[in-house]
């Protein structure tokens, strides 16, 4: 099956700097890559998704971009604030309405 | 977004029993649902896909006879974890998606096993 893998673990910036994720998988078939954000003991919210027929995607403070041939997309905030700060889980699918492998995650912290 | 409820929210049970969570899409129909398992500070790992109907597809090292899973109905998936033990303790999580569709995810249920 899919292996999707996701760095850093851990990150913390100052408040108004950009944070960026990276993840790769391992499915050349996989398609739609979305991202997620989980708040301690709460289920996780999709922030931002992406197919594979587009290079880069963004929604205000958030983008996101993939590069097809090197099975990698990263997660890109700006402008952080302290409500950004949550675990957020990459993940790779064939399809939306197919099963989701998640990557390990990354925990952001933002530093007011 | 439509809404999956997931209920219980939290169950302490004693090693040996068996726990029952329901997953429900409340505003669509689901053909399929998901079933994750997350432990503390670590991803969610796919346990299953349930289909309604038909027998759930388990991911490989997933014990089928420990979690049953049952999908009756389009609007309902069962997760029954059969004699619970300690190191069942986790946090499950459910997903429901109509095809094509973006995926919902259920507010997910603490099991503790004592």
């Amino acid at each position: 099956g899919e292996n999707v893998e996701q760095h850093p673990s851990t990150l913390s910036v100052q408040e108004g700097d950009s944070a960026v994720i990276k993840c790769t998988y391992s499915d050349s078939a996989s398609n739609y890559f979305p991202w997620y954000k989980q708040e301690l003991g709460k289920r996780p919210q999709l922030i931002i998704d992406i197919r594979s027929n587009v290079g880069e995607k963004k929604d205000q403070r958030i983008a996101v971009t993939l590069n097809k041939t090197a099975k990698h997309f990263s997660l890109h905030i700006t402008e952080t604030q302290p409500e950004d700060s949550a675990v957020y889980f990459c993940a790779a699918t064939l399809d939306t309405g197919n099963q989701f492998y998640f990557g390990t995650g990354t925990s952001l912290t933002v530093i007011p | 977004g439509a809404v999956v409820s997931q209920h219980p929210s939290r169950v302490i049970c004693k090693s040996g029993t068996s726990v029952k969570i329901e997953c429900r899409s409340l505003d669509f129909q689901a053909t399929t649902m998901f079933w994750y398992r997350q432990f503390p500070k670590q991803s969610l790992m796919l346990m299953a896909t349930s289909n309604e109907g038909s027998k759930a597809t388990y991911e490989q090292g997933v014990e089928k006879d420990k979690f049953l899973i049952n999908h009756a109905s389009l609007t309902l998936s069962t997760l029954t974890v059969t004699s619970a033990h300690p190191e069942d303790s986790s946090f499950y999580i459910c997903s429901a998606a109509e095809p094509y569709n973006e995926q919902f995810f259920g507010p997910g249920t603490r099991l503790t096993v004592l």
